[in-house]
């Protein structure tokens, strides 16, 4: 059975810039949830998307979007980049017997 | 607001011994907490724990949950240099949802 995949593993991006990083959960998994992870601050809760609707948002500015397609594959946007934006970004698939999937992120570098 | 306590912070240890990580947390609406081992990239599942006082092995680590003193328990016996990483709790605490909060983890370092 596939993991979680997540392309692309690595993206440099300048400040001003726009990224989207994309996921694909084990097949049969609804439910994505994204999470963004920095030394300082560890696992953040970003949203996560059930049957493509956001079903819950954690503490981030609107520059963080996401969405999720009918195949339950999600992508996360990030709009006018800033330095601290820099992180490893995580998605996981889950199901209720299993808990979370994580990919294996996006290591994304802002410069 | 729902939180999850790791302690301690970091650990280093030698091959052989035994550690236990903790995790507490503070809920609304328990569902289940899960622990993690953060290698290099990816958290890798270890645990769920739903009942209190059942313990759940694999190998060498296991858990308890406490859901009346609301913590949790990693023990990991006879240490190997493989076990160093960063553990993470975590618990998704309100229903009908996948939100997790994580702890900030437990830095693990086991030297040969």
């Amino acid at each position: 059975k596939a993991g979680v995949t997540q392309t692309p593993r690595y993206l440099i991006k300048t400040r001003g810039q726009q990224v989207t990083l994309s996921c694909s959960p084990i097949s049969g998994h609804r439910s994505v949830s994204w999470y963004q992870q920095t030394p300082g601050q560890g696992l953040q809760f970003l949203f996560e998307y059930f049957s493509e609707t956001q079903r819950n948002k954690g503490n981030f500015p609107g520059r963080f979007s996401g969405r999720q397609f009918s195949n339950s594959r999600s992508e996360m946007n990030v709009s006018t980049l800033e330095l601290g934006d820099s992180a490893l970004y995580l998605c996981a698939s889950s199901s209720q017997q299993a808990g979370y999937t994580f990919g294996s992120g996006t290591r994304l570098t802002v410069v | 607001e729902d939180k999850v306590v790791q302690s301690p912070l970091s650990l280093v240890v030698h091959e052989g011994d035994t550690v236990t990580l903790n995790c507490s947390y503070e809920v609304t609406n328990f569902r289940s907490l899960l622990w993690y081992k953060q290698e290099k990239k990816a958290p890798t599942f270890l645990f769920m724990l739903t009942s209190s006082g059942i313990e759940k092995k694999s190998g060498r680590l296991s858990s308890i949950l406490d859901k009346k003193e609301l913590f949790s328990i990693l023990n990991i016996t006879a240490t190997q240099t493989g076990d160093s990483a960063v553990y993470l709790c975590a618990g998704p605490f309100t229903s009908g949802t996948y939100k997790y909060i994580f702890g900030t983890g437990t830095r693990l370092k086991v030297l040969a």
